[in-house]
Order: structure tokens, then sequence, then C-alpha cells
């Protein structure tokens, strides 16, 4: 099993609608998690973290954690085709100091 | 802005040859790493540092080596490269306190 795993994908989404990227992690040691955002080509760059339980809202973006069923999701309201990208989750354990990372969703959002 | 940069987006190699692979960082970040992406496989950590000639080995550091001789520069090393070893390197930087990873260009690595 993969300590943190992601559906692959392809997932599609209408411009203006609402895409949900769902992550789970194996290791209740988790205490932060992250999201990245990779354009084909590119490097990853972070978009937001959340360590809390709850909702974390920045913009357009939502993240939300929920410990108890060890599940992260990333929501992006009024998607835009610039959002089509492969969204990466990572958790971290501070015990051991290393992110892992997610193989990622790839979305794609269609005009 | 936190900029990592790395020594080559592109390089070609032959097996059996040494290759240095840098990375700076230049937000004076103690934390540097070093992963290998693939497709299917996603990011996986080969060495990570914490301080200067500080190293601690990541999921995969078979075949690798790193040096971390000043604080804004993480080497990776391929000793005796392989055609296993073709892939896209990410170094990435991070303060001690918050874990965010920022991360450079990106090296796409072929071995032939």
């Amino acid at each position: 099993q993969k300590e943190v795993e992601q559906n692959s994908g392809p997932l599609s989404v209408p411009e203006g609608a609402i895409a949900s990227l769902n992550c789970t992690y194996s290791d209740r040691g988790s205490q932060s998690f992250f999201w990245y955002r990779q354009y084909s080509g590119k490097s990853p760059e972070l978009i937001m973290f959340i360590y809390s339980n709850g909702d974390k809202e920045d913009g357009r973006f939502t993240a939300q954690l929920n410990k108890a069923s060890q599940y992260v999701s990333l929501l992006i309201r009024d998607s835009q085709p610039s959002d089509s990208a492969t969204y990466l989750c990572a958790a971290i354990n501070f015990g051991n100091e290393k992110l892992t990372f997610g193989t990622g969703t790839r979305l794609t959002i269609i005009p | 802005d936190v900029k990592v940069t790395q020594s080559s987006r592109y390089l070609v190699k032959r097996t059996g040859e040494k290759v240095f692979l840098e990375c700076v960082q230049d937000m004076d970040h103690e934390n540097m790493f070093w992963y290998r992406q693939d497709p299917g496989l996603g990011l996986r950590l080969i060495y990570f540092s914490y301080d200067v000639k500080m190293k601690e080995k990541g999921d995969i550091p078979e075949g690798y080596s790193v040096s971390r001789e000043k604080k804004e520069r993480f080497s990776l090393i391929l000793e005796s490269a392989s055609t296993n070893q073709t892939s896209m390197y990410l170094c990435a930087s991070s303060l001690v306190e918050n874990n965010e990873q920022f991360f450079g260009p990106g090296t796409r690595l072929t071995v032939l």
C-alpha cells in the first residue's frame, strides 16, 4: 500500500465548475499536508498546505483535512482552463522530516 | 521569491559516466532535497540534507551520493550512470520550521 494515494485520473471538469481532488494517507503520524500543482514539463509549485482538521481557503482553492478518516482534499472553484495540470498531494511526519508524495491526479478543465 | 536553480535542464550521458547535478538556492534555506520523478511512480526522495556537510538517505539512495559543502548548494552525484537512472531529477529546498518545499526547474537526464 502506498503511503499517500491519489486517483491518477484523468479527471475532466467543465470550465466554471468545482474540481474535487482527493488524497488518502496511511501514516497516522502525518501532521501536515501539502498540495502542489505541476504543469506538463514543469516542476511542482506549492498551492497550499493544511495541518488542522477542517477547511482552509485561499482564493479559489479550499483544502480539507479529516485526520480521523486520513483524508485530504482540494477543491477548486470556478475552474479555469489554466487549472489543467497534475495535482500532487504530499504528507509529512515530523518524526522523519520527509515529505511523501502521491503519484498525482491529472486534471483537465474543458472549455 | 525563493529561487532554486539547477545546473542543466537537459543532460545526455553514457553508461558508466560519472554525473554531477548541481542545485543552488538563494533563500538561506536549511533543508535541501533531491528527488527523481518517473511516470506512474511519482516523486521519490533520493537524499536530503539539513545542514552543511549533513546528509540523510531518502527512499531510493542506491547508485547516488550527495555533497553539501555550502549551505546554498546541494549536489547529486551518479558515480557510474546506468540506463535505469534516466529520469527527471528535481531539487527542492525549505526552511526547517515550515517544510514548504520549493522546487527547481528540474534536469531531464538521459543515460544511453
